[in-house]
């Protein structure tokens, strides 16, 4: 059982394509967190999200709690936009932290 | 401010050793997460540190262990390594609970022979 589904696995993007990853869990929880990870390893955490929506530059995340479902949308896609994005969250229990499988994402020139 | 540092980078030790790594935090950030991550199970959390304390902890076995210093530096141990403990192990730091904002190290790339 995945406490955190994400979708799509993989996707391929033209730049300049707006992008949506979806996220959803099955717990209840104190916060969502979306990571962003490049080749190489290097995780950087993106958003931290325990309501509505956040915005940093072209990223957007949104959360509904009620539904449990979140997404990220990136306007106007680039390049360097490439990489693997992770959904995590933080349950209201405090003693775990769980992780979504991840997205690739490829933007093509 | 100074990230998250892991020392080492990479690793490579034989079936049956045990290992160390290292986590110094963010200056300030008291909590020191663990985590694994592998090509088939993607990232899992192994442990959370604070002030020295265990406060949660994955579902791991035993030979998984961890430990926080006053300094609030975390070291992680691996024992009698077996072959599918190769991965990458990250560690990450916040300033107080593991809800918080997450500041990820680059990792420890350790691969089992």
């Amino acid at each position: 059982k995945n406490e955190v589904e994400q979708s799509p696995q993989n996707l391929t993007a033209q730049e300049g394509e707006f992008i949506t990853i979806n996220c959803s869990y099955s717990v209840g929880i104190s916060a969502l967190h979306w990571l962003q990870q490049h080749p190489g390893g290097g995780i950087v955490s993106l958003f931290m999200l325990s309501s509505g929506k956040k915005k940093h530059g072209r990223l957007i995340a949104t959360i509904n709690i009620q539904e449990k479902h979140s997404s990220l949308h990136i306007t106007a896609s680039h390049p360097r936009d490439s990489a693997v994005y992770i959904c995590a969250v933080s349950p209201n229990t405090g003693n775990q932290f769980y992780f979504g499988t991840g997205t690739s994402l490829t933007v093509i020139p | 401010k100074a990230g998250v540092t892991q020392t080492p980078r990479y690793l490579i030790k034989t079936r049956g050793q045990q290992v160390t790594l290292s986590c110094s935090p963010i200056s300030g950030h008291r909590s020191v997460s663990w985590y694994q991550q592998t090509p088939g199970q993607g990232l899992q959390f192994l442990f959370e540190y604070f002030s020295e304390t265990q406060r949660n902890k994955g579902n791991f076995p035993g030979r998984f262990s961890g430990r926080q210093f006053s300094n609030s530096r975390s070291e992680m141990n691996v024992s009698t390594l077996e072959l599918g403990d190769s991965a990458l192990y990250l560690c990450a730091s916040s300033t107080f609970r593991l809800v918080n904002e997450q500041f990820f190290g680059p990792g420890t790339r350790l691969t089992v022979l």
